[in-house]
């Protein structure tokens, strides 16, 4: 069945930027739209962004401006990169794959945790 | 933007007894297909949130038939027709009608 997992570095540098992949394994990046999520103490599950399978993005309004999500199809993987990183947005880091027949994110990965940090 | 809530934040279950979950959003989240974009996730301590419900009351595969969804609108319930001791975690709503906002999340415990 499709796996997801999450990929990157585990502390970042204030003001630099936070990058991570999501390698999807036993199914094409074909279809569907791709998603992140984060999880921090303080807000709980914010939605991130996604991309579907043709290259165009959505992105949560708040974290627009410092957001870049790309799609590589050769390598059936997905990534994120924040720029401009504060103590904030220090969270686990969740991909995921949105159904949307299902209207639904119905396959998740396990999380990468991330921390902000000099 | 959509503003989702749920009711109770905390809710100690006994193991065969009932259980049930109140979500609402401040926005209607029936689209004009007839369907409410409304979805359920639970997370199990130590895991990856997982889908349990889509569309307001269509089971994701594999969940199990004692979990039900319903409501439309603005009002929506999860019930858990006899709670096991694997039913623990965070049960999360979750509007995907505009951006995907999720509600603060139910803490599901055993009394």
């Amino acid at each position: 069945q499709v796996q997801l997992q999450e990929s990157g570095p585990g502390l970042v540098k204030p003001a630099e930027t936070l990058s991570l992949t999501c390698t999807v394994s036993g199914g094409s990046i074909r279809r569907y739209s791709w998603n992140w999520i984060r999880q921090s103490p303080g807000k709980g599950l914010e939605w991130i962004g996604n991309i579907d399978s043709g290259g165009s993005t959505d992105s949560n309004p708040s974290l627009k401006s410092r957001l870049i999500i790309s799609l590589d199809t050769s390598k059936n993987q997905f990534s994120l990169n924040l720029r401009s990183v504060t103590a904030a947005d220090t969270a686990v880091y969740f991909c995921a794959r949105g159904d949307a027949v299902l209207c639904a994110m119905d396959v998740w990965g396990q999380g990468t945790t991330v921390i902000v940090s000099s | 933007d959509i503003v989702m809530t749920q009711s109770p934040l905390s809710l100690p279950v006994t193991p065969g007894e009932p259980a049930s979950i109140s979500c609402k959003s401040s926005q209607s989240l029936l689209h004009s297909n007839g369907y409410d974009y409304l979805d359920w996730y639970l997370q199990k301590p130590g895991q990856s949130p997982q889908l349990l419900i889509y569309l307001g009351s269509n089971r994701a595969s594999g969940v199990p038939d004692r979990f039900s969804g319903s409501g439309s609108g603005t009002d929506f319930t999860l019930k858990i027709s006899r709670v096991e001791a694997e039913d623990v975690g965070i049960y999360y709503c979750m509007e995907a009608l505009q951006s995907f906002t999720f509600g603060p999340g139910t803490k599901v415990d055993i009394k």
